[in-house]
């Protein structure tokens, strides 16, 4: 089955930095990435998603590039705010069931 | 809309207790979804539904059981809970990729 490794596990940054959180897949007909953030006590909430055909996206301050040949896709905040803060996952699908297999987390800290 | 609900927020079993976990959405998704969350070892998925009446089960399925006898509840059940089961649960639900989670379950086992 599909297998995630994200990096890092933690990162901190101070306020107006930018922050890359890299995630890997081992399924190459994996079609489907999103990234969840989750805050303390809540469950995990989409934040941006790209498919397969596509390499990179953005959403103000978000954005997510893949690279299908390396099986890699990353996300950048740019701008950090303290509000930024949280847990972030990275995921991918490969079936038509919308199953996803989540990376491990980032605990992203922003200082102000 | 009240989006994914589950009931209840905390719950303390004793090894061998059983208890069910509610999950109720009102999106009219089709997919419904349980993950329990361990630290550093993100979500990880339990069982599926690709709709009414159907289960499957996903990456670890040991010890629980769930079913899907209406479209909008997706309920998961420990038979006889263990501390290994001691988790964060979170219900999810979907009509295609995008997955809506409820605000988690905390289940200690002792």
């Amino acid at each position: 089955g599909e297998n995630v490794e994200q990096h890092p596990s933690t990162l901190s940054v101070q306020e107006g930095d930018s922050a890359v959180i890299k995630c890997t897949y081992s399924d190459s007909a994996s079609n489907y990435f999103p990234w969840y953030k989750q805050e303390l006590g809540k469950g995990p909430q989409l934040i941006i998603d790209i498919r397969s055909n596509v390499g990179e996206k953005k959403d103000q301050r978000i954005a997510v590039t893949l690279n299908k040949t390396a099986k890699h896709f990353s996300l950048h905040i740019t701008e950090t705010q303290p509000e930024d803060s949280a847990v972030y996952f990275c995921a991918a699908a490969s079936t038509s069931y919308g199953k996803l297999t989540f990376g491990q987390g980032t605990i992203l800290t922003v200082h102000p | 809309n009240a989006g994914v609900t589950q009931t209840p927020k905390f719950r303390v079993l004793k090894t061998g207790q059983s208890m069910t976990l509610l999950c109720a959405q009102d999106m009219n998704h089709e997919y419904m979804y349980w993950y329990r969350q361990d630290p550093g070892m993100g979500l990880r998925l339990i069982h599926y539904s690709v709709g009414e009446g159907t289960t499957a089960k996903g990456e670890v399925p040991d010890g629980y059981n769930v079913s899907r006898l209406k479209k909008q509840n997706f309920l998961l059940g420990l038979e006889s809970a263990a501390p290994s089961q001691t988790s964060v649960y979170f219900c999810a639900s979907s009509f295609y990729n995008e997955q809506f989670f409820g605000p988690g379950t905390r289940l200690t086992v002792l």
